[in-house]
């Protein structure tokens, strides 16, 4: 079975472009997690969604980040304009189930530099 | 709220040394505690977990105990590879945020040869 999907891979752009990140989940997973990964933050959990609709957008760090999933089978995270300091490895994640236990699975991550 | 504190990396170890990577938790009730590692290039990729107390969580010969009185979730290794070199990440899952995972600051491991 095919893990969880994203695109592009690398991306590169210049500072006050938009950028658009997307992500599909493993088929019949209900929940879908954003991720940032710095170097000086570490690991943050930017939004996560279940069964498509958004229910914790509590780690996006301003209104220039933006993300949809506008059906089960993709999602989008866009930030617009795009800033230096937004340069980070892009995560998304699926989970089949809301419990404790579940397993995450990610994606091989968007690696995104702003000039 | 929910934490988790990792040892800082990295660390350098020789193939057939014991590895451990200290964690230890805050969280209100009884989280379920997993070990993600992230290889090279790669996204993070469930280790092991454990979900409650005096479980022990292995794979590839990687162990760890959900230890709720010191709330620590230690991950050992008895023999290491030079393929172990990797970011391991300890995590957790408390019941009050459902399946949101927090993460520790992960740990760098470099295994020589």
């Amino acid at each position: 079975d095919a893990g969880v999907i994203q695109s592009p891979r690398h991306e590169v752009t210049e500072m006050g472009q938009e950028v658009t990140l997307r992500c599909k989940p493993i088929s019949g997973h209900d929940y879908l997690f954003w991720y940032r990964q710095t170097m000086m933050r570490g690991l943050e959990l930017l939004i996560y969604f279940n069964n498509n609709v958004p229910i914790d957008d509590s780690g996006m760090p301003e209104d220039r980040f933006s993300a949809k999933m506008p059906n089960a089978s993709f999602s989008t995270l866009k930030i617009q304009p795009s800033e230096p300091r937004d340069s980070a490895v892009y995560f998304c994640a699926s989970t089949l189930s809301g419990l404790v236990f579940e397993t995450q699975y990610f994606g091989p991550g968007t690696r995104l530099l702003v000039l | 709220g929910d934490s988790v504190t990792q040892m800082e990396g990295p660390v350098t170890l020789s193939e057939e040394a014991f590895l451990t990577i200290n964690c230890t938790y805050t969280a209100t009730g009884y989280p379920s505690l997993f070990w993600y590692v992230q290889y090279p290039g790669e996204g993070l990729q469930l280790l092991l977990k454990a979900t409650k107390a005096d479980d022990k969580g292995s794979n590839k010969g990687f162990e760890a105990t959900y230890r709720k009185e010191t709330t620590s979730f230690h991950l050992e290794k008895g023999s290491v590879q030079v393929s172990d070199s990797a970011v391991y990440f300890c995590a957790l899952s408390g019941r009050a945020a459902g399946n949101k995972l927090t993460f520790g600051g992960g740990t760098r491991v470099l295994v020589k040869p």
